[in-house]
């Protein structure tokens, strides 16, 4: 079990819309959520934590305007990345941790959006 | 200032040899994971490292934790080209902190 799934897995789109990654954990509830951003042949950075119910925490330096994020579920967290621009471009990879005393996190597969 | 020290960032060896990554900060981490990722996927879990001292193994690698749970250590014995891909460790502080990761390639 722990499977995290994440949808699209790409999606290309326009400056100046809106795109909305929906992450899922599938067989198992996700008390909380986080949303990564990660650049080509680096580490992930870590844009907010998602908890199911509740605002999500936002890292220093993410603005909470532009990526807006709902965990409406135990299952279910989405990010919507408003406005988008080309800088918005990049690979944005979803984790769930299963339990609360646990701080094993399984990923999503990851989204890669190109903004145009 | 990174709070998690991971080394080598890139590694390129030929297939057969063993290597060591490092993990080293000056904070202590209630547990620390290893994951992989290969491009344009998600990380995917390894193992998890709780107590210090602790060894795990898992088939050709070993993972170590050390004594004051600062610092981890991956070893890969004779590795492979299916081994190739970014490594990276993360320490539990209330969220995971990641390590810069490792670029590894190995050549056949």
């Amino acid at each position: 079990g722990a499977v995290v799934s994440q949808h699209p897995s790409w999606v290309i789109c326009k400056s100046g819309t809106s795109v909305k990654i929906e992450c899922r954990s599938l067989d198992f509830q996700a008390t909380t959520m986080f949303w990564y951003r990660q650049f080509p042949k680096q580490s992930l950075m870590l844009m907010a934590t998602s908890n199911e119910g509740s605002k999500a925490t936002y890292e220093q330096g993410v603005e909470k305007d532009k990526f807006l994020i709902n965990h409406a579920s135990l299952t279910l967290s989405t990010l919507t990345v408003t406005s988008a621009h080309p800088e918005d471009s990049s690979f944005y990879i979803c984790s769930a941790r299963r339990g609360t005393g646990s701080y094993e996190q399984y990923f999503g597969p990851g989204t890669r959006l190109t903004v145009t | 200032t990174q709070l998690l020290e991971q080394s080598p960032q890139f590694l390129s060896i030929q297939e057969g040899e063993n290597l060591t990554v490092y993990c080293n900060s000056s904070s202590v981490f209630s547990s620390l994971q290893w994951y992989r990722q290969e491009p344009g996927e998600g990380p995917v879990l390894l193992v998890t490292v709780v107590t210090g001292g602790e060894v795990k193994k898992l088939k050709r690698l070993t993972f170590q934790f050390g004594d004051a749970r600062k610092d981890s250590s991956l070893h890969i014995t004779a590795a492979q080209p299916g081994d190739t891909g970014l490594y990276l460790c993360a320490g539990a502080r209330g969220k995971l902190i990641f390590g810069q990761g490792t670029e590894l390639s190995v050549k056949p």
